[in-house]
């Protein structure tokens, strides 16, 4: 099975400011990766896919990049409705398998 | 708009069966694969099964293999999770979300329906 590391696990943050979350996957996933947002309570919301294009309606301050192994995502300028919890997904193989998760907090 | 709506959850005893399902709208079901997704209370997302469009294949994670079994019904636009032998680390939230065309990804979620093991 692939194992997805994300990192950091949680991070605190101000409105305004540029937030970074990485995931690091055991073996060469290609650009297979997908980034979510999943506010408390509810559905996971898909945000970016192909580790790199944003999904339809999503806000352009989000954006992801990486391939192989090494998959950065990016909010340019937090908004208040960005905290949430974040997760990365690597698809290019069965099972799938999701990141720990980056719980996005305010500072 | 895709629409996704999970039943069937509630509490049940330990080693007894719960059957889940979703119901899907807004698009054609009988050409999406599905999943199942769980998340246990306070935990992260566990992907436990995908099946294909027309049901002739599906895959289970190991950690569900041999009691979960997903299927679907495309005359209802209906997927279900048949749950046995359930455990109390099977207490989650149970989300359905429908297979990205082209690649095993998720795009869009159900709200999901929760289930409690517990005697």
């Amino acid at each position: 099975d692939i194992q997805m590391t994300q990192s950091p696990s949680s991070l605190s943050a101000s409105v305004g400011d540029r937030v970074t979350i990485t995931c690091q996957a055991s073996q060469d996933i290609s650009d297979y990766l997908n980034w979510y947002q999943q506010k408390p309570g509810k559905a996971p919301k898909l945000l970016i896919h192909d580790a790199s294009n944003l999904e339809t309606g999503v806000p352009s301050r989000f954006s992801g990049v990486g391939s192989g192994t090494d998959f950065t995502f990016t909010i340019s300028s937090l908004q208040p409705e960005d905290f949430a919890t974040y997760y990365c997904l690597q698809y290019d193989n069965l099972p799938l398998t999701f990141g720990q998760g980056t719980r996005l907090e305010i500072k | 708009q895709v629409q996704l709506v999970e039943s069937g959850g509630g509490v049940v005893q330990p080693g007894k069966s719960l059957r889940l399902s979703c119901a899907a709208s807004g698009f054609t079901f009988g050409t999406h694969g599905m999943h199942w997704v769980r998340q246990a209370p306070g935990k992260g997302l566990e992907w436990l099964a995908v099946i294909s469009y027309d049901g002739s294949n599906e895959y289970c994670a190991d950690s569900v293999k041999g009691r979960f079994t997903i299927s679907r019904d495309n005359s209802r636009n209906t997927l279900y999770l048949q749950m046995n032998s359930l455990r109390p680390e099977d207490t989650a939230v149970y989300f359905c979300a429908k297979k990205t065309s082209g690649n095993y990804a998720m795009d869009v979620w159900g709200q999901g329906t929760t289930v409690i093991v517990s005697s």
